[in-house]
């Protein structure tokens, strides 16, 4: 299985802030890496795929970059709905596919 | 737009089998790959499997031993069977769409369903 480890695991940051979350694959994926925030109590939402492609509705502040192993999400300029948690996600493989642990961000 | 809603009991019983299943509203279930997941409280999301709409599967292989997903296209729907459950099983479990091509990324959820394992 290919583990996805996200750093930090947790991260306090204002609004305003630029915040970055990082993602590591332990092998290379190309660009098969998705990021999704999570809200309390509902479904994950898709942010970002293809490692770098912004989903239609997302907002522009939000960013993805990087290509086999290494990965950002970039948040430009944080605002107070974007307090989440955020994860990874690969899917260069078929099975099976795998998440981050996650990375939760809160409101300093 | 493509909804997804998710239905089945919330209470099993320990041994018992974990049925679910996903109603796709708004749109076909042909040519997408769909998908269970899941998250047991305060934890991490979980792969379970997905079916294509003709009807191959994968499944996650730390679950494949006890997981059956199965499509019903003139319905609109897919389920979810997973067996002999335990309290691990207990979770949220979420259905979602995974967009194929040429990127493969899950686009549509549904809000998910808890599911409690317990005598």
């Amino acid at each position: 299985d290919i583990q996805m480890t996200q750093s930090p695991s947790s991260l306090s940051a204002a609004v305003g802030d630029r915040v970055t979350i990082t993602c590591r694959a332990s092998q290379g994926i190309r660009t098969y890496l998705n990021w999704y925030q999570q809200k309390p109590g509902k479904a994950p939402k898709l942010l970002i795929y293809a490692a770098s492609s912004l989903q239609s509705g997302v907002p522009s502040r939000f960013g993805g970059s990087g290509s086999g192993a290494d990965f950002t999400l970039t948040i430009s300029t944080l605002q107070p709905e974007d307090f989440a948690t955020y994860y990874c996600q690969q899917t260069y493989t078929i099975s099976p596919i795998t998440f981050g642990q996650g990375t939760r961000l809160e409101i300093k | 737009q493509v909804q997804l809603q998710e239905s089945g009991p919330g209470l099993v019983k320990p041994s018992e089998t974990l049925s679910l299943t996903c109603t796709v509203s708004g749109g076909s279930i042909n040519n997408y790959y769909w998908n269970w997941i899941r998250q047991p409280p305060g934890k991490g999301l979980e792969w379970i499997g997905y079916i294509y709409y003709s009807g191959s599967t994968s499944y996650n292989p730390s679950l494949k031993s006890r997981v059956i997903i199965s499509v019903d296209t003139s319905k609109n729907q897919f389920s979810l069977k997973l067996s002999s459950v335990t309290a691990a099983d207990t979770a949220v479990y979420y259905c979602a769409r995974k967009v194929v091509s040429p990127y493969y990324f899950m686009d549509v959820w549904g809000k998910g369903t808890t599911v409690t394992v317990s005598s």
